[in-house]
């Protein structure tokens, strides 16, 4: 079993829903927890990034995590054609989150 | 546009062979990372350099290799190449040692087909 497990989607919604995208993780010593955007046939890019529990908010993004359950979700409001693409979670025992376990990624699709 | 350039875009070759990807960080960035993608794995971080010294380990194949030059750009050598290598390679750069609040910028990645 993976240590980080993401919703596999894909997800299709419309144009102005609020998305909720969703990993879940084994490991309990994981202490960052970061979420990815990565476009078709582009490198991925940071959009939010949290420490241990508690919500994250950084416009229409709200970044969720609960080390109880374990359990982190983003959150995407009043969402957009531009958001379509593909959200990878990672996290990171460690501060160097370039040594970071990533979920498999969820696709989402905004339709206009 | 990320800053960071990687070098080719596509590679395709044979099995057992041994190809170098290049990667050229933001200007700057003195920490460079390398990524690998694929459909069954997902993102997985191979190897971090930072300027010029090994940083951090991954999940990186003793098959593989990476150094940073001088001028810190990065190369990431495959050898020995088997089918299960073929993926798309990615290497980041942050300006740091890569601590979690610092941005990783991706370049575009480097496509391998390994037939």
């Amino acid at each position: 079993q993976k240590e980080v497990e993401q919703d596999p989607g894909p997800l299709s919604v419309p144009e102005g829903a609020i998305v909720s995208l969703n990993c879940t993780y084994s490991n309990s010593a994981f202490q960052y927890f970061m979420w990815y955007r990565q476009y078709s046939r582009k490198g991925p890019e940071l959009l939010m990034y949290t420490y241990s529990s508690g919500n994250k908010e950084d416009g229409r993004f709200t970044a969720q995590v609960d080390k109880s359950s374990k359990y982190i979700s983003l959150f995407i409001r009043d969402s957009q054609p531009s958001d379509s693409a593909t959200y990878l979670c990672a996290m990171s025992v460690g501060t160097n989150a370039g040594k970071s376990t990533f979920g498999d990624g969820t696709t989402l699709t905004v339709k206009p | 546009d990320s800053g960071v350039t990687q070098t080719p875009k596509h590679l395709i070759t044979a099995t057992g062979q041994r190809v170098t990807l290049r990667c050229s960080p933001r200007s700057g960035d003195l920490s460079v990372y390398w990524y690998q993608q694929s459909l069954d794995q997902g993102l997985q971080f191979l190897i971090q350099y930072y300027n010029g010294e090994e940083r951090a380990k991954g999940n990186i194949l003793e098959r593989f290799s990476a150094q940073q030059f001088p001028d810190l750009h990065s190369e990431l050598n495959l050898s020995s190449l088997e089918l299960g290598d073929s993926a798309l390679y990615f290497c980041a750069s942050s300006t740091m040692g890569g601590g979690y609040q610092e941005t990783q910028y991706f370049g575009p990645g480097t496509r391998l087909l390994v037939l």
